[in-house]
């Protein structure tokens, strides 16, 4: 049980460059989210699903698109990075609609963008 | 607004000694409240949560935290510190009707045990 995943562990971005950072987990769990981690500001979620093809924005949405073809895969897409989205990001899971389920999360991307 | 304080920076205490790691909160409703705890280039790791009835709840690695429902606090507390503690700890609080079931998030505690 690998628990939530995240690749790549690193990456560094040119302002304006696409990429996607990968996420799954394999607890089966209905629930998954992004969270990004800026110094001093703890994390603050982007996006999040509650279930195959279902997605909603969280507290800062704005450059980043999600989808959820499958219960284990919940990919974040940054569309045009820019320096502002240089943070650490966090995809976590819960197994479903209990608000007292715990999330777990991943390893975390740390994410660069010059 | 909903909000997670977490008012010290940084904490400092000695092996063997009783550590604390305050955290307030303001939400509307019952909320859940949950501490985790986050060692260097590492995800976070789930330490405990409150939901509901005994006050004092007990959690990994010999934690545990107290809710104090009149002073909207949630302190984490051990009652002897190891150097293997010393890591960045956040307190979080999901406000109970939130449909997004979101984490509200402190800005974090870094504990430092020193030998």
């Amino acid at each position: 049980n690998a628990g939530v995943t995240q690749t790549p562990k690193f990456q560094v971005l040119k302002t304006g460059q696409s990429m996607t950072l990968q996420c799954a987990q394999d607890m089966n769990h209905e629930y998954m989210s992004w969270y990004r981690q800026d110094p001093g500001m703890g994390l603050r979620l982007i996006h999040y699903s509650v279930g195959a093809g279902i997605t909603d924005q969280g507290e800062v949405p704005n450059g980043y698109n999600v989808s959820r073809s499958t219960t284990e895969d919940f990919p974040l897409r940054l569309l045009s990075a820019a320096p502002s989205q240089t943070s650490v990001y966090f995809c976590a899971s819960k197994r479903g609609s209990g608000g007292a389920d715990t999330q777990y999360f991943g390893p975390g991307t740390r994410l660069t963008v010059l | 607004a909903q909000s997670v304080a977490q008012p010290e920076d940084q904490v400092n205490v000695a092996e063997g000694n009783p550590l604390t790691v305050k955290c307030t909160y303001s939400v509307s409703g019952n909320p859940y409240l949950f501490w985790y705890v986050q060692y260097p280039n590492r995800g976070l790791q789930f330490l405990l949560k409150y939901i509901t009835g005994d006050n004092l709840v007990k959690g990994s690695y010999g934690f545990e935290a107290e809710f104090n429902k009149s002073q909207t606090s949630f302190h984490l507390k051990k009652p002897s510190a190891l150097v293997s503690d010393s890591a960045l700890y956040f307190c979080a609080v999901r406000p109970w009707m939130d449909s997004s079931y979101k984490l509200i998030f402190g800005s974090g505690t870094r504990l430092l045990v020193r030998p």
